[in-house]
């Protein structure tokens, strides 16, 4: 079974930093490219970035380009987002889904506030 | 950015009726593989988004066939034949063709 367990969430301040895990199992991770997507509270979607099944290639949404890092660990079956210089407008539940859109974690909420 | 424009917004709906929602984009997402990457998804209240349908009209596995989609290029819809309880939610189209990969705005699917 196909399992995607976000973790790593909470309360920071502005201008701090944070860094989402996400840990897969029941497939074989370095086979996919995989996603970070947000939801702010009571708003829709919003697809953040994705990294290629290797690693090599990363894009951002033009919201955190600059500020967030995709990246993984294959051996460890993680994938990551390290998210600087936060704002508040990053306050929102963060997804990591397999690439196709298919498999969705549960989602780790994010919260940006002094 | 491809800009995807979903209506209506939002959907009242007895049990039983059909319903189409439209996702047009700024841009043709059709691929150069020529596949056409339009996905549609639904997040019911409180959980994470399901997809039910990519690639214009491929149905996920498990998804009733009440649930079509259809279109090309720019335009696509998605239909709900006879709406039961369970379809309420928000449904999302998403386009996957051109990166930074976007969302609809969302169609909130309400009982009347």
């Amino acid at each position: 079974e196909v399992q995607l367990v976000e973790s790593g969430g909470g309360l920071v301040q502005p201008g701090r930093s944070l860094k989402l895990s996400c840990a897969a199992s029941g497939f074989t991770f370095s086979d996919y490219n995989m996603a970070w997507v947000r939801q702010a509270p009571t708003k829709g979607l919003e697809w953040v970035a994705s990294i290629s099944y290797g690693g090599s290639n990363t894009h951002y949404g033009d919201s955190v380009k600059g500020r967030f890092t995709i990246s993984r660990d294959n051996a460890k079956s993680t994938l990551y987002l390290q998210m600087d210089s936060l704002r508040s407008e990053d306050t929102a539940t963060y997804y990591c889904a397999r690439h196709a859109y298919y498999y969705w974690g549960q989602g780790v909420m994010v919260t940006v506030s002094s | 950015d491809v800009v995807m424009t979903q209506t209506p917004p939002s959907l009242s709906v007895a049990i039983g009726q059909s319903v189409s929602i439209s996702c047009k984009s700024s841009q043709s997402l059709v691929a150069s593989d020529k596949n056409t990457y339009l996905n549609w998804l639904l997040q019911s209240p409180g959980r994470s988004p399901k997809r039910l349908i990519y690639q214009v009209s491929k149905l996920d596995s498990g998804v009733p066939d009440r649930f079509s989609g259809s279109g090309s290029e720019k335009d696509f819809t998605l239909k709900i034949s006879r709406v039961e309880a369970e379809d309420l939610g928000v449904y999302y189209c998403l386009q996957g063709t051109h990166l930074p990969y976007t969302f609809g705005a969302g169609t909130k699917l309400e009982l009347k």
